[in-house]
């Protein structure tokens, strides 16, 4: 399995714009996370989404931000209008179903820059 | 939410040095994950630990469960440069409903 895929890698762009953020579970995994991860606060829940449903969102900073799972194979995270402050390293990790060993496989993340 | 803290935040050791870094909760973990996330990457997943007084080990790295349960450890023996990066615990509660928080991580840098 070729492991949890996040594109793009890096992202620079100009505050206002939109960002959006994609991922691709391990096939077969029930659920999905987003973080974010800044030297300030470390590595932060958004999101996680079961079997496609959003379960949790409190983590979602504001109304700029929104995640979907339109279908078991595909994630985005989309940042609409983007702010400085939204500069950091966005994380998507999938896991098996409960009941399994609920170990968490992250992507290499999304350097987001907004200048 | 549970508050995972996590310390030292910085630590920066010789190679060969042995170390102990720790992560504590405000409350009680049902099970408790340690990751090792390396720059430019993701965390991975070290090992998890269930029971308290728990101890397991992984060539030179020792995790311990408290009694309690609400506190960790982790110990490396003769640290080398390949131990370098950042280390987080994380709550793998069930009791959170899978929202599977991170403690703030202790930042390593073994020198040569």
């Amino acid at each position: 399995d070729a492991g949890v895929i996040q594109s793009p890698r890096h992202e620079v762009t100009e505050m206002g714009q939109e960002v959006t953020l994609r991922c691709k579970p391990i096939s077969g995994h029930d659920y999905l996370f987003w973080y974010r991860q800044t030297m300030m606060r470390g590595l932060e829940l958004l999101i996680y989404f079961n079997n496609n449903v959003p379960i949790d969102d409190s983590g979602m900073p504001e109304d700029r931000f929104s995640a979907k799972m339109p279908n078991a194979s595909f994630s985005t995270l989309k940042i609409q209008p983007s702010e400085p402050r939204d500069s950091a390293v966005y994380f998507c990790a999938s896991r098996p179903r409960q009941g399994v060993t609920g170990e968490l496989f992250f992507g290499e993340g999304s350097r987001l820059t907004v200048l | 939410t549970q508050l995972l803290e996590q310390s030292p935040q910085f630590l920066s050791i010789q190679e060969g040095e042995n170390l102990t870094v720790y992560c504590n909760s405000s409350s009680v973990f049902s099970s408790l994950q340690w990751y090792r996330q390396e720059p430019g990457e993701g965390p991975v997943l070290l090992v998890t630990v269930v029971t308290g007084g728990e101890v397991k080990k992984l060539k030179r790295l020792t995790f311990q469960f408290g009694d309690a349960r609400k506190d960790s450890s982790l110990h490396i023996t003769a640290a080398q440069p390949g131990d370098t990066g950042l280390y987080l615990c994380a709550d793998n509660s069930l009791n959170t409903g899978n929202q599977f928080y991170f403690g703030t991580g202790t930042s390593l840098t073994v020198i040569p």
